[in-house]
C-alpha cells in the first residue's frame, strides 16, 4: 500500500464549528505532515511530527490544533476559524525524516469557511 | 532562510513544443525534488537529483541539477495535452528533511 488518504475530500464550516481532518498511511512512515496550499500557490509548511512527536511548529495559529494518535494517523483539529483558511489542506508522508526522502502526499481536503 | 526561486509563473505552449522550468536556490542544495499537480490534484513526486552536475530522463522529461548544486531544470520534450498541470521544485539543504517548495510552473498545453 503506497497511498496516503485523507477524508474528508470537502469539507465547509462556519466560524464557530468545530471540525477534524483525518490522514492515514499504511506504509511504515515515521514523519507525516500538514501542509496548506492556496490556489496557484506552493504547499505551505505547517506541522511536522516525527515519530509521532511534533517536530515542527510553522507558527501556525491556535486554531489549527495537530494531533497524531499513532504511526499511522494525523489529525488537524479546526476550531474558529476564519474564511481566508479556506484552502487545500494536504497530508504527507516520508519515511524516517531524513534527507533524501521522497514526500508521499495524500488527495486533500479542500476546505471552505464560511 | 533558504529561497527556492522558480521561472516562468506560467508557460503556454502549442501541442508539441518544447517546455522548461528552472528554479534557483540561495544556498547550495543537497538535493532537490521536482512534483506534478495536475489541476484539482496532488503533488505527485517526479524525481529527485543529488549528484552535481546529474542528469536524469523519464521518457520525454528531463531533469538536470547544476554543477554547484543551486539550480536545476525541468524540460519536457514535444508536450502533450496530458502534461498539462503545475510544476513544482522543492530543495534541501542544511541537514533538514523538509523541502523548500518553489513557487510553481504552470503549463498550459494548447491541442
Amino acid at each position: 500500500d503506497t497511498e496516503v488518504t485523507q477524508t474528508p475530500k470537502h469539507l465547509v464550516m462556519g466560524m464557530t464549528n468545530k471540525k477534524s481532518l483525518k490522514c492515514e498511511q499504511h506504509m511504515g512512515h515515521r514523519a507525516m505532515y500538514w501542509y496548506k496550499q492556496k490556489a496557484k500557490k506552493p504547499p505551505e509548511l505547517m506541522f511536522v511530527y516525527s515519530y509521532e512527536k511534533l517536530s515542527i511548529n510553522e507558527s501556525v495559529p491556535s486554531r489549527f490544533s495537530p494531533e497524531c494518535p499513532n504511526s499511522s494517523l494525523l489529525n488537524l483539529h479546526l476550531h474558529a476559524l476564519q474564511p481566508e483558511d479556506s484552502a487545500l489542506y494536504l497530508c504527507a508522508s516520508s519515511p524516517g525524516g531524513q534527507q533524501q526522502e521522497t514526500q508521499y502526499f495524500g488527495p486533500g481536503t479542500r476546505l471552505l469557511v464560511l | 532562510g533558504q529561497q527556492v526561486m522558480q521561472i516562468p509563473q506560467y508557460q503556454h505552449v502549442q501541442e508539441g513544443e518544447d517546455f522548461t522550468t528552472y528554479c534557483n536556490s540561495s544556498t547550495t542544495l543537497s538535493n532537490i525534488q521536482w512534483y506534478k499537480q495536475r489541476p484539482g490534484g496532488h503533488p505527485v513526486f517526479l524525481i529527485q537529483l543529488v549528484k552535481s552536475g546529474e542528469v536524469k530522463k523519464q521518457k520525454r522529461l528531463t531533469f538536470q541539477f547544476g554543477e554547484a548544486k543551486k539550480n536545476s531544470s525541468l524540460h519536457i520534450t514535444a508536450t502533450q495535452t496530458t502534461d498539462v498541470g503545475t510544476y513544482f521544485c522543492a530543495g534541501l539543504s542544511g541537514g533538514s528533511y523538509i523541502p523548500t517548495f518553489g513557487r510553481g510552473t504552470s503549463l498550459i498545453v494548447h491541442p
